[in-house]
């Protein structure tokens, strides 16, 4: 079993649709979690930061973490073509970890 | 500004050749990484750079070579490549090391080098 999982998808939406991603991890020793965004050919994009549990937004965009059942996720509102992406989740621990990636889930958002 | 620069965007090389690939940050960070990724694969970490020395080595083939000249600056030196090792290698910059945790260990990336070896 990979530490972290992830639907790799594709997941297809219209326009304007709600998005939610996801991500499982198996080690609860797992603190800071990231989403990063990611266009064909081109090098990852940090989306969203959070540390420990609860809700974090910025813009369309809100971050989820529910620690308790090792759980995050990434809501996407107002979805446009332009969203459309990879989407990874990494997560790190305590000092001395490096970031662990999910496999990626690939977003399709159609006009 | 959250930039990190790599050139070159493209590298074709054969087995033969000697390359080099380069990334730039002007952030003031203090931590760098080379990351290898495939196609629909998250990045592998490779390398990692703490104050200018080599912290992590993930069991890389000598083949990769990297280098720190300066705290701005971080090198991928190829020779002798295989066409598996074909990829995107990703530069990432931190402001602090992992060891230091917390907010200050987020990593930014560059666009990549998109290498192929024939």
């Amino acid at each position: 079993q990979k530490e972290v999982e992830q639907d790799p998808g594709p997941l297809s939406v219209p326009e304007g649709a709600i998005v939610s991603l996801n991500c499982t991890y198996s080690n609860s020793a797992f603190q800071y979690f990231m989403w990063y965004r990611q266009y064909s050919r081109k090098g990852p994009e940090l989306l969203m930061y959070t540390y420990s549990s609860g809700n974090k937004e910025d813009g369309r965009f809100t971050a989820q973490v529910d620690k308790s059942s090792k759980y995050i996720s990434l809501f996407i509102r107002d979805s446009q073509p332009s969203d459309s992406a990879t989407y990874l989740c990494a997560m790190s621990g305590r000092a001395g970890n490096m970031l662990t990636f999910g496999g990626g889930t690939r977003l399709m958002v159609k006009p | 500004d959250t930039e990190v620069t790599q050139t070159p965007k493209h590298l074709v090389m054969g087995m033969t050749n000697k390359k080099s690939l380069k990334c730039e940050q002007h952030m003031g960070h203090r931590a760098m990484y080379w990351y290898k990724q495939k196609a629909k694969k998250p990045p592998e970490l490779m390398f990692v750079y703490s104050y200018e020395k080599l912290s992590i080595n993930e069991s890389v083939p000598s083949r990769f070579s990297p280098e720190c000249p300066n705290s701005s600056l971080l090198n991928l030196h190829l020779h002798a490549l295989q066409p598996e090792d074909s990829a995107l290698y990703l530069c990432a910059s931190s402001q602090d090391t992992p060891l230091a945790g917390g907010r200050t260990d987020t990593q930014y990336f560059g666009p990549g080098t998109r290498l192929t070896v024939l």
